[in-house]
C-alpha cells in the first residue's frame, strides 16, 4: 500500500531552527509536496521537489532524497506565526496526491 | 496563483436535510476539481475528482449517491451532502490542479450537522 509517515507534532522555540521528516513509499513518484495548513484554513502551498537535493525559499527549505524515500522541510528563525500543521504530499504515478497526516508545529516563545 | 472559492465557508444545518457547497476557479477554467474531506486532526481524504461535462470519479468508500458532485461549468463545481447526519460533519476543501506542480485549494466550507 502507499503510506506517508511523518511526526504526528513537534515543539521549537521562537527564533530557533525546526526540521520536520516525511518518509514514503508511494506506487510511483512524480514529486513531493508541502503544505502548511492553518487550524481551520485551508493547506497553502510551501515547496514542491522532484529531483534530489535542497530548494530554498526564504525562511523554509526542502529537501528530497528519492533512493530514501525521505525529504524534509526546514524552518528557519521560527515565528510564533509558523505555528501549523505541516502536511507532505507525494505525487504518485498516477499524479495521484497521497497526503501524510501532517505534523502540528507549536512555537513556544 | 489561482484563486479558488468556496462558499459556505461555514454552514450548520440539521440532521436529514442536504447542503450544497460551491467551488469556484475565479481566475482560470478548471477542467478537474478536487474534493477533499477532513476530519479533525487527520489529513485530507481525497472523496472525488470533478470532471466538467461528465461524471465525477469517486474514491472507494465514498457514496456517490449521498455526496452528489455537479460540474457543469469549467468554473463552478458543487458538492451536495445529500440527507446529512452528525458524522459528516467535517471540513470539506475543493482545490484544482493547473499544472503537476501547482495545486491550489479553496478555503474550505465548515459542515455541522446537528
Amino acid at each position: 500500500g502507499q503510506n506517508i509517515d511523518q511526526p504526528t507534532e513537534m515543539t521549537a522555540t521562537e527564533g530557533a531552527i525546526v526540521q520536520i521528516n516525511c518518509t514514503y513509499q508511494t506506487s510511483g513518484f512524480n514529486g513531493l509536496f508541502w503544505y502548511q495548513q492553518h487550524a481551520g484554513e485551508a493547506p497553502t502551498f510551501l515547496s514542491y521537489n522532484v529531483l534530489d537535493g535542497l530548494e530554498e525559499k526564504g525562511r523554509f527549505s526542502s529537501f528530497l532524497s528519492r533512493s530514501k524515500g525521505y525529504s524534509y522541510l526546514l524552518l528557519k528563525e521560527l515565528q510564533m506565526k509558523d505555528s501549523a500543521s505541516y502536511l507532505c504530499a507525494v505525487l504518485d504515478s498516477n499524479y495521484q496526491l497521497i497526503w501524510g497526516a501532517g505534523t502540528k508545529l507549536i512555537i513556544k516563545p | 496563483g489561482a484563486v479558488v472559492s468556496q462558499h459556505p465557508s461555514r454552514v450548520i444545518c440539521k440532521s436529514g436535510t442536504s447542503v450544497k457547497i460551491e467551488c469556484r476557479s475565479l481566475d482560470f477554467q478548471a477542467t478537474t476539481m478536487f474534493w477533499y474531506r477532513q476530519f479533525p486532526k487527520q489529513s485530507l481524504m481525497l472523496m472525488a475528482t470533478s470532471n466538467e461535462g461528465s461524471k465525477a470519479t469517486y474514491e472507494q468508500g465514498v457514496e456517490k449517491d449521498k455526496f452528489l458532485i455537479n460540474h457543469a461549468s469549467l468554473t463552478l463545481s458543487t458538492l451536495t451532502v445529500t440527507s446529512a447526519h452528525p458524522e459528516d460533519s467535517s471540513f470539506y476543501i475543493c482545490s484544482t490542479r493547473i499544472t503537476d506542480n501547482e495545486q491550489f485549494f479553496g478555503p474550505g466550507t465548515r459542515l455541522t450537522v446537528l
